[in-house]
Formats: structure tokens, C-alpha cells, sequence
């Protein structure tokens, strides 16, 4: 069964730092590029950032680009986005996705890990 | 950047067929893929590659995807597909999601 658990959610405050974790199972992790999607309270999907599987390629959606930055660890099967400077309107569910297939379908999606950026 | 339009809200009976559209420009030049959403739930994908069904997916949910629209249709909707449908895309190794579409089944 396919798994993807994310950690690391919770309040901080503006201009704080935070850093998320997902974990992987039940897939070959490796073979996947992975991507962070949020989700602002009571609005759509908005793409955050996405790594290639071997890390070598790194995008970002513009809003964060020099704020936030993605990584992974293959061998722990674990996807991390590092957020910095947060903002209020970074506040939002993220989600970790796996992309897959010919057209980069989201195929996998954690449950969510909720950022709130208040003060 | 690149946008995808999507109608706020589709309204079908029971049993009727649901038509929810997608817009961008060329966007028939691109693969699109659509996801449900349910409250509280993460995002599940119903259709990907414009038109194939991911297993365990009903046969009643279909895609296509011409010119400037995508089209998501639910032949014989039941209650249970009442959700959020978004629609998405890829450009220039950026994903870029619709707005949207909330489906009233009533």
C-alpha cells in the first residue's frame, strides 16, 4: 500500500522558519519525481515546488521562490521542504504528491500537514 | 504565467450527466489530469492523461481535451461524486491547477 506521511506542520510566527518531512512507502521512491501542493483554508490547490529523483532539478512556484527550498533523501525515502521567512499568506495544508507517468500525473498524495503562520 | 479557468460551481440531478470544463490557452496541447476532492480529504486523481481512468476509478468519470478546453464527465452521477474537481496541467516543468469546480449533486 502506497504511503506518504507528512510531518513537521504547525504555528509560527511571521518570519519564522519551518521545515516539513515526508516519508514514503509502498512505491519505488527513487523513480519518482515529488512534488509539495498546498491548500489555503476554504481555496484550491496551488503547486509549491518540485524535485527530480535524483535532486539534480529543483522548481518552484514564484511566491516562494528564495524562501523555500525542497529536498530529498533517497535512501530514507524522504521528501523535505524547508520554509523560511514565512509569511501569513503561506498559511495553507501542504501536501506531498508523488508525479508519475507520461503526462506527470499526481498519482500519490499524503494526508496533509497544516502550516499556520500567525502571530 | 499560465492559467487554467474552471466554472465555480456545476449543478446536475441524480443520474443526469455532469460537465466540467477546463480552459487554457492551447491547452489541448498539453496532457490534463483531474482530481477529486471531498471534505477533509486529500486530493484523489480520477483522470490523468487527458483521458485514462487510474484503476479503481468508476467507469462513469471520462476526459477529453481539445483546442483550448479539457472536459471532466460523469455519465450517471450519484451523490457520492458531490466534491471539488480540479483540473491540471504542466508548464514548463511547472504544475498549474484550475480554481476549482464545486459539484452539487441535487
Amino acid at each position: 500500500e502506497v504511503q506518504l506521511v507528512e510531518s513537521g506542520g504547525g504555528l509560527v510566527q511571521p518570519g519564522g522558519s519551518l521545515r516539513l518531512s515526508c516519508a514514503a512507502s509502498g512505491f519505488t521512491f527513487s523513480s519518482f519525481w515529488m512534488s509539495w501542493v498546498r491548500q489555503a483554508p476554504g481555496k484550491g490547490l496551488e503547486w509549491v515546488a518540485n524535485i527530480k529523483q535524483d535532486g539534480s532539478e529543483k522548481y518552484y512556484v514564484d511566491s516562494v521562490k528564495g524562501r523555500f527550498t525542497i529536498s530529498r533523501d533517497n535512501a530514507k525515502k524522504s521528501l523535505f521542504l524547508q520554509m523560511n521567512s514565512l509569511r501569513a499568506e503561506d498559511t495553507a495544508v501542504y501536501y506531498c504528491a508523488g508525479v508519475g507517468g507520461n503526462s506527470w500525473q499526481f498519482d500519490y498524495w499524503g494526508q496533509g500537514a497544516l502550516v499556520t503562520v500567525s502571530s | 504565467s499560465y492559467e487554467l479557468i474552471q466554472p465555480p460551481s456545476v449543478s446536475v440531478s441524480p443520474g443526469q450527466t455532469a460537465n466540467i470544463t477546463c480552459s487554457g490557452d492551447r491547452l489541448g496541447d498539453k496532457y490534463a489530469c483531474w482530481y477529486q476532492q471531498k471534505p477533509g480529504q486529500s486530493p484523489l486523481m480520477v483522470i490523468y492523461q487527458d483521458s485514462k481512468r487510474p484503476s479503481g476509478i468508476p467507469e462513469r468519470f471520462s476526459g477529453s481535451n481539445s483546442g483550448n478546453t479539457a472536459t471532466l464527465t460523469i455519465s450517471g452521477t450519484q451523490t457520492m461524486d458531490e466534491a471539488d474537481y480540479y483540473c491540471q496541467a504542466w508548464d514548463s516543468s511547472t504544475a498549474v491547477f484550475g480554481g476549482g469546480t464545486m459539484l452539487t449533486v441535487l
